[in-house]
């Protein structure tokens, strides 16, 4: 694998389920994101981990729960969550000493039913 | 805080014409960067190009150029030659001032291209 993986691509679940999207950078970064692309807003930085300490939470909901172990996973884990929350959840990294790039994954296409 | 303005919400192009897709900014920061990607059906986002607010040239990638123009607080995406392959969303990013922990980008609404053949 190479670059910023994602999984699952797709993801339809229920207002009362409980599930966990993953995101995993061979990149060698430190630095990885968590960003919100809904249908009507521009894309929406929601969460900054850097060396696996959370650095930015951009007023997100809690039943949006962020984890990252190491520098190169990323989760994101949902439960409870709304109709409004059906999205396009993109992962990013980045070299935190390099400002000139930040790379993303295919995303998740989230529907929340 | 910080904007991305782009007014265009869809554009055409013959193919093999050049296209600019407009992208103004707005910051009080004097050091920030900016970042165009292209995002095709499928979703992911490609970086494309940056430009560096104390770069002196206009930054280039193969058949992409950015037209920045400082004190309009402009940053134009240039294609040239576009091909059908061109066809997708184009987001314009600002870089706020360079922090500790990485980069945390601001995103305009897009543009959608077309190009025809």
């Amino acid at each position: 694998e190479t670059g910023v993986t994602q999984t699952p691509r797709h993801l339809v679940m229920g207002m009362t389920n409980k599930k966990s999207l993953k995101c995993e950078q061979h990149l060698g970064h430190n630095a990885m994101y968590w960003y919100k692309q809904s249908a009507k807003k521009p894309l929406e930085l929601m969460f900054v981990y850097n060396f696996k300490e959370q650095t930015e939470n951009n007023s997100v909901p809690s039943r949006f729960s962020p984890e990252c172990p190491n520098s190169s996973h990323l989760f994101l884990h949902l439960h409870t969550l709304q109709p409004e929350d059906s999205a396009l959840y993109l992962c990013a990294s980045s070299q935190v000493s390099n400002p000139y790039e930040q790379y993303f994954g295919p995303g998740t296409r989230l529907t929340v039913t | 805080a910080q904007k991305i303005t782009q007014t265009q919400p869809g554009m055409f192009v013959q193919e093999k014409e050049a296209v600019t897709l407009d992208c103004t900014y707005d910051t009080s920061d004097q050091s920030y960067g900016l970042f165009w990607y292209k995002q095709p059906s499928s979703g992911e986002m490609i970086f494309l190009i940056y430009q560096g607010s104390y770069d002196e040239q206009n930054a280039t990638e193969g058949r992409y150029s950015l037209n920045f123009q400082k004190a309009r607080k402009s940053a134009n995406l240039v294609i040239s030659a576009s091909q059908l392959g061109d066809s997708a969303m184009y987001f314009c990013a600002m870089r706020e001032a360079l922090m500790e922990y990485g980069n945390k980008l601001v995103f305009g609404a897009g543009t959608i291209l077309r190009v025809k053949s």
